[in-house]
Parts: C-alpha cells; sequence; structure tokens
C-alpha cells in the first residue's frame, strides 16, 4: 500500500523563525518520485520540488531545504528564516507504479507564519 | 501555452443532477489526473489516464466517471450529484512517469 504521512496538522512560528515540516511515507516500489507542493490562501497548487528514489542528496533552494532519508522512509522540508508569505499549506506527495503516474498526498500541514 | 485549465471555476447543483467538469491541457502530456481536495483530507486521486483512451481508478472513483477520447481533454462527469460530492476538484498533468504534475485552478462544486 502507498501511503503519505504528515503528522503536524498546523505549525505557527514568528518570522524569521526555521521551521521544519515532515514527511513520512510507505511504499513497496524500488522506484517512486516524492514531491512538495505548497497551496497559498488563494488556493492554487504550487509545485516547490521532485525527488526521485535513488537521489538520496539533499537539496538547498534559497531559503527552501529538504532532506531525503531512505532509511526512515522521510522527505522533510525545512523553511529558514520564515517570512509571513510562506504562509500556507503544505502537502508532501508520493507517486508509485501502483498508482500508475498519480500522485498519493498527505494531509497537509498548515503553517503559519505571523510578524 | 495555458497550461492546464478548467471550467467551471464555481459550479452549484442540486442532488441527483448531473454535470461535467473539463479539463484540458496544451502541453501534450500523456498523463493526466483528477484529484478532490476536502478540509483535513488532502488531495485524494479520484481517476487517472496514462494516455488517450486509458483510463482507471484511483482511491475515491464512485459516482464519477471519465474518459480520454483525445491527448488534451480529460473530462470528469458526475452523474447524480449528491451532497458528499461538495469539494474543490483538481486536473493535472504530467509529461512522464515521475515528472511533475501540473495542476489546474481548480473547480469549486457545491451539491445542495
Amino acid at each position: 500500500a502507498q501511503k503519505v504521512t504528515q503528522a503536524q496538522t498546523e505549525i505557527s512560528v514568528v518570522e524569521k523563525e526555521d521551521v521544519t515540516l515532515d514527511c513520512v511515507y510507505e511504499t513497496r516500489d524500488t522506484t517512486y518520485y516524492l514531491f512538495w507542493y505548497k497551496q497559498p490562501p488563494s488556493g492554487e497548487l504550487v509545485f516547490l520540488i521532485r525527488r526521485n528514489s535513488f537521489d538520496e542528496q539533499n537539496e538547498i533552494s534559497g531559503r527552501y531545504s529538504w532532506n531525503f532519508q531512505k532509511s526512515t522512509s522521510s522527505f522533510n522540508f525545512t523553511i529558514t528564516a520564515s517570512q509571513v508569505v510562506d504562509s500556507a499549506v503544505y502537502f508532501c506527495a508520493l507517486e508509485a507504479n501502483q498508482a500508475g503516474t498519480a500522485l498519493i498526498f498527505g494531509k497537509g500541514t498548515t503553517l503559519s507564519v505571523s510578524s | 501555452n495555458a497550461g492546464v485549465t478548467q471550467t467551471p471555476k464555481f459550479q452549484v447543483l442540486k442532488t441527483g443532477q448531473s454535470m461535467t467538469l473539463q479539463c484540458a491541457q496544451d502541453m501534450n502530456h500523456e498523463y493526466m489526473s483528477w484529484y478532490r481536495q476536502d478540509p483535513g483530507m488532502g488531495l485524494r486521486l479520484i481517476h487517472y489516464s496514462v494516455g488517450a483512451g486509458i483510463t482507471d481508478q484511483g482511491e475515491v472513483p464512485n459516482g464519477y466517471n471519465v474518459s480520454r477520447s483525445t491527448t488534451e481533454d480529460f473530462p470528469l462527469r458526475l452523474l447524480s450529484a449528491a451532497p458528499s460530492q461538495t469539494s474543490v476538484y483538481f486536473c493535472a498533468s504530467s509529461p512522464y512517469s515521475g515528472g511533475e504534475q501540473f495542476f489546474g485552478p481548480g473547480t469549486r462544486l457545491t451539491v445542495l
């Protein structure tokens, strides 16, 4: 079975704090892909990152960084020096063969950044 | 490129009515999917397609039909709307397996 768990339902931080959003996944496939999407209050889904199961390198993009650990089936997302504009719902998602190229989403983490 | 477009943006139906949510993409993507988003539930897969003429069910397919007669279009049909189908519906397309999924802006559907 394929499953994505985002245990943190809501997180509140003050601007400039660092915050980590957790994502744990389950799959029996050896080839799979992991994604993070952002959904701001306007409602659209914004692609942040894609990672395949053979690439465990961590990635940094500006204030965003991702930590992929196959040993713990986790793909965590860290925002450094958070800003009010980071307030959104963040979704982790898994694509594996059994879902035929469609995504299995976690339930999302709502991040609120206050000034 | 317009990307992925969805129509309508908003729709109100009465219980028992039928309707079709339209989804089109102009990126020549083989893979297309429909999801519904409900509060606290994330996005759940309804149906997906890996190419024209090929569709399959996702996690929550009951009450919905799809077909894929062209690469560009992937309409979602509600056969007999129920209040439980009140949701926001997203269509997505992807160029290949494991590729980025491009999402449409969504359709907010209310069934009374």
